[in-house]
């Protein structure tokens, strides 16, 4: 049973570029969480995606960034016009259920350098 | 905002010896508190979901226990090994499923 995964795992881009993110969660789960961990800080909650439904965005800076978890295929995390302050990872995370206490499963992270 | 704090925010211990470290977090509004563990350039791991008032979960050799109503979890190894060597997260989960996250202890255990 293969876990989450998350593509690109390193990922630099130059200020003013887009960073797409993807996620893969484990099989069968539709929920999907996505967290950011700037440097020198903890795992800051972005946004909770379920298939086709954005559930909780508290998380997502205002502009710029987005995400996504369409129907088929992973769960996009858009970033536009990077700057330098998004250098960071970022961490997907899938669970089955909702409505219950769910372990949360997180991937490996991808880690964004902007230059 | 939610404050979820971790103390101490590293230690050393030496292999066999036993450790404990604390989080604490909001007495209000607790839906559940989850510790993970994270080794560098891994994913964090799930360890335990507490939900209870007063819940105790183990797993080999590190166990957790749970006080909703001062809002505090502590985790303890037992006979710490050099494999336990990693950063312990816990993150508290209100209703709604995003969890906020403690800054972590780090802890290196050595030979």
């Amino acid at each position: 049973n293969a876990g989450v995964m998350q593509n690109p795992r390193h990922l630099v881009r130059r200020r003013g570029q887009e960073a797409r993110l993807r996620c893969s969660p484990m099989k069968g789960h539709s929920h999907v969480y996505w967290y950011r961990q700037l440097p020198e800080e903890g795992l800051k909650f972005m946004v909770y995606l379920q298939k086709e439904n954005i559930i909780d965005e508290s998380g997502m800076p205002k502009e710029r960034f987005s995400a996504e978890f369409p129907k088929e295929g992973p769960s996009i995390l858009r970033i536009q016009q990077v700057v330098r302050g998004d250098s960071a990872a970022y961490f997907c995370a899938s669970s089955q259920l909702a409505g219950e206490v769910q372990e949360q499963y997180f991937g490996p992270g991808t880690r964004l350098t902007v230059t | 905002i939610l404050n979820v704090e971790q103390s101490p925010q590293s230690l050393h211990v030496q292999e066999g010896d036993s450790t404990n470290f604390t989080c604490s977090f909001p007495s209000s509004n607790f839906y559940a508190l989850h510790w993970y563990r994270w080794e560098t350039a891994k994913s964090p791991e799930a360890l335990f979901v507490m939900t209870l008032n007063g819940d105790e979960k183990k797993k080999g050799r590190i166990s957790a226990t749970l006080n909703t109503k001062e809002g505090y979890s502590y985790l303890y190894i037992k006979g710490s090994q050099p494999e336990d060597s990693a950063t312990y997260l816990c993150a508290f989960q209100a209703a709604g499923n995003k969890l906020t996250f403690g800054g972590g202890t780090r802890v290196l255990v050595k030979p």
